[in-house]
């Protein structure tokens, strides 16, 4: 069994770029969700795909884009960049839209200078 | 987007010593209680998902309690290791299997 998959681990970007973050859902798993760790805080929902449509949003601004692929990969797009946005990033996979528990990634830790 | 509350932040504990933390959320429109283990370096891993008020889960030397009705569910651990440090994360779940997530209970256990 494939677990969750994130690339890449690090990277550093500046203020007004663009990043894109990749994610691997464990296999048999049709759902994704993005959540963002900034530095003291708890993880925080961004969006949640599954079967390739975006299936609820948590408070973070249109520039926060995804994907889900038909192979239930995914991708998070970030567009102008800001300093705030500088946290880490977790990609979690799960089967269905029920009560099962999360399976993370590592992460894609983004810093902005 | 829930208040998901956790206690204490840090602590350390001895060897050998059993702990326990608690976890706080709204416990109006309830869905699930989710507990998961963060060892630095690596992912989070699920420990416990929790819908039925009274309920109690086990894994090894480690337990969970759930209360809906006031709110708050509580991770034993008996008997602590060194493998046992790590940050606890609880999360209550929202919507479709979306989680408010509190900040963790970082445990160091001290050999």
């Amino acid at each position: 069994e494939t677990g969750v998959t994130q690339s890449p681990t690090h990277l550093i970007k500046t203020r007004g770029q663009q990043v894109t973050l990749r994610c691997s859902s464990q296999s048999g798993h049709n759902t994704v969700s993005w959540y963002q760790q900034a530095l003291g805080q708890g993880p925080q929902f961004i969006f949640q795909y599954y079967r390739e449509e975006e299936n609820g949003r948590g408070n973070f601004p249109p520039r926060f884009s995804g994907l889900q692929f038909p192979n239930y990969s995914s991708e998070l797009n970030v567009n102008a960049l800001e300093l705030d946005d500088s946290a880490l990033y977790l990609c979690a996979s799960s089967l269905g839209q029920g009560g099962s528990p999360l399976h993370f990634g590592n992460g894609t830790r983004l810093t902005v200078t | 987007i829930l208040n998901v509350e956790q206690s204490p932040q840090s602590l350390h504990v001895q060897e050998g010593d059993s702990t326990n933390f608690t976890c706080s959320f709204p416990s109006s429109n309830f869905y699930a209680l989710h507990w998961y283990r963060w060892e630095t370096a690596k992912s989070p891993e699920a420990l416990f998902v929790m819908t039925l008020n009274g309920d109690e889960k086990k894994k090894g030397r480690i337990s969970a309690t759930l209360n809906t009705k006031e709110g708050y569910s509580y991770l034993y651990i008996k008997g602590s290791q060194p493998e046992d440090s790590a940050t606890y994360l609880c999360a209550s779940r929202y919507g479709n299997n979306r989680l408010a997530f509190g900040k963790g209970n970082q445990v160091v256990v001290i050999p």
